[in-house]
């Protein structure tokens, strides 16, 4: 079975320009999760999608939006990008829309690098 | 606000003996906590979990232990093993937070042959 599956792997980007970042769930998977590492840090909770409706947001800016489509992937999108939103991107599936019971499972992530 | 710490940047231990990751949390509402590892170019993994009902829990090698009143939990790791090598994450969540969970900054371990 194939895990979290995130595009693109890599990408460069300069200050004030937009990046769309892709996301699969594991199959079944209901619920997307979006995180953010910066380095040396933890990651840093931005959204959750459930059935395709937002569960929740991190303290993020509105430059920063999400959505998912019906069969369960999920998009985000960060407009007018910063320096400071160079980080890597995680995005992690479960099957309900409870971390409890069901673990989260990540994906290898996007690397963004803003110049 | 700094809900989740992890106050080892770095811990080094040889192979064969016992790893203890550290972790101190501020929340009382915490419902559980659970422990991922990091490998480079990979996204974290899941290790073991541990309720707040709970001061112990068991995994092969690997064993989570919670003093709620010290706000404190540590993972045990025995034999330690080269192959543990990784960055280490406590992580916090609630049952009516959803799939937010709070991560602490993390912990490098590294199991020296």
């Amino acid at each position: 079975d194939a895990g979290v599956t995130q595009s693109p792997t890599h990408l460069i980007k300069t200050r004030g320009q937009h990046v769309t970042l892709r996301c699969s769930p594991i199959s079944g998977h209901k619920s997307v999760s979006w995180y953010q590492q910066v380095l040396g840090q933890g990651p840093q909770f931005i959204f959750q999608y459930y059935e395709k409706e937002e569960r929740g947001r991190g303290n993020f800016p509105d430059r920063f939006s999400a959505r998912q489509f019906p069969n369960y992937s999920s998009e985000l999108n960060v407009n007018a990008l910063l320096l400071g939103d160079s980080a890597l991107y995680l995005c992690a599936s479960s099957h309900s829309d409870s971390a409890g019971a069901n673990v989260l499972t990540f994906g290898a992530g996007s690397r963004l690098t803003v110049l | 606000d700094q809900q989740v710490k992890q106050n080892s940047p770095s811990l080094s231990v040889q192979e064969g003996r016992i790893s203890i990751l550290n972790c101190d949390y501020t929340n009382s509402m915490f419902d559980y906590f659970l422990w991922y590892k990091k490998y480079p170019a990979e996204g974290p993994t899941f290790l073991i979990s541990i309720s707040s009902i709970k001061d112990k829990n068991e995994d092969g090698r690997f064993t989570v232990f919670l003093n709620k009143s010290a706000k404190h939990l540590s993972l045990h790791i025995v034999p330690s093993q080269p192959g543990d090598s990784a960055v280490y994450f406590c992580a916090a969540g609630g049952e009516t937070s959803g799939s937010r969970l709070t991560f602490g900054e993390g912990t490098q371990l590294t199991v020296n042959p």
